[in-house]
């Protein structure tokens, strides 16, 4: 089954305690993206990447780190998570992206963190 | 700045009536429109997709329209049912260059039995 794949789905944590919350997709997409949501604001951006090793900031990258070593995998880092980056966060991957074209974005099931 | 809004942010509905949601975009240029649906605590599944040179596209009971002119599409949604009871988010593109998508804050619809 064609999917993108979130772990875990629900973490609560403490402040500064690094994580890494993986994103997998198995439809060979080159274009993988992060978002979270929060209540009000509609899903943001958080980092995209084009391919693997080609990755760019978003409209809100700060306190995160992404990294695409192959094409499927795209984990979306806190070094030092602090309560504001409690969210819901959702992995979405397309085949591609750019021009006219209207690829179709799968989104992941979402990840709930709060951190306190 | 590039910005999407939607209206109303939330709509209430009886079963079997029909609605329609509206969205105003500033990105210009784009690339293209989308309608997504989200139900509470799950991922946006898409609706429909529609290039700058497209007016409407269907999906079963899902009708999005496209005004480039005015920069407005809206969602029309026929003969409602209980599982449409969901967010609606509309999504512009932006063209090569920032590879981006600038979301709207979604119209929350709650369809009533």
């Amino acid at each position: 089954e064609a999917q993108v794949t979130q772990n875990p789905r629900y973490l609560i944590t403490v402040t500064g305690k690094k994580l890494t919350v993986t994103c997998s997709q198995n439809m060979n997409h080159e274009y993988m993206s992060w978002y979270r949501q929060d209540p009000g604001l509609g899903l943001r951006q958080i980092y995209y990447s084009m391919n693997v090793e080609v990755t760019d900031k978003g409209d809100v990258p700060e306190g995160y780190k992404v990294s695409r070593k192959e094409k499927r995998n795209f984990p979306l880092i806190l070094e030092s998570p602090s309560p504001n980056q409690t969210s819901l966060y959702f992995c979405a991957s397309s085949l591609s992206f750019g021009g006219v074209s209207s690829y179709e974005q799968y989104f992941g099931p979402g990840t709930r963190l709060t951190v306190t | 700045k590039n910005q999407v809004e939607q209206s109303p942010q939330s709509l209430i509905i009886l079963e079997g009536k029909n609605c329609t949601l509206q969205c105003n975009y500033t990105v210009s240029p784009f690339s293209n429109l989308r309608w997504y649906k989200q139900d509470t605590g799950r991922g946006p599944v898409s609706l429909t997709i529609m290039t700058f040179s497209e007016n409407t596209k269907s999906n079963g009971r899902y009708t999005a329209t496209l005004d480039a002119d005015t920069k407005q599409s809206s969602l029309h949604i026929t003969a409602s049912q209980l599982s449409d009871s969901a967010s609606y988010i509309c999504v512009v593109t932006i063209p090569s260059g920032t590879y981006k998508y600038i979301f709207g804050t979604g119209t929350r619809l709650k369809v009533l039995a």
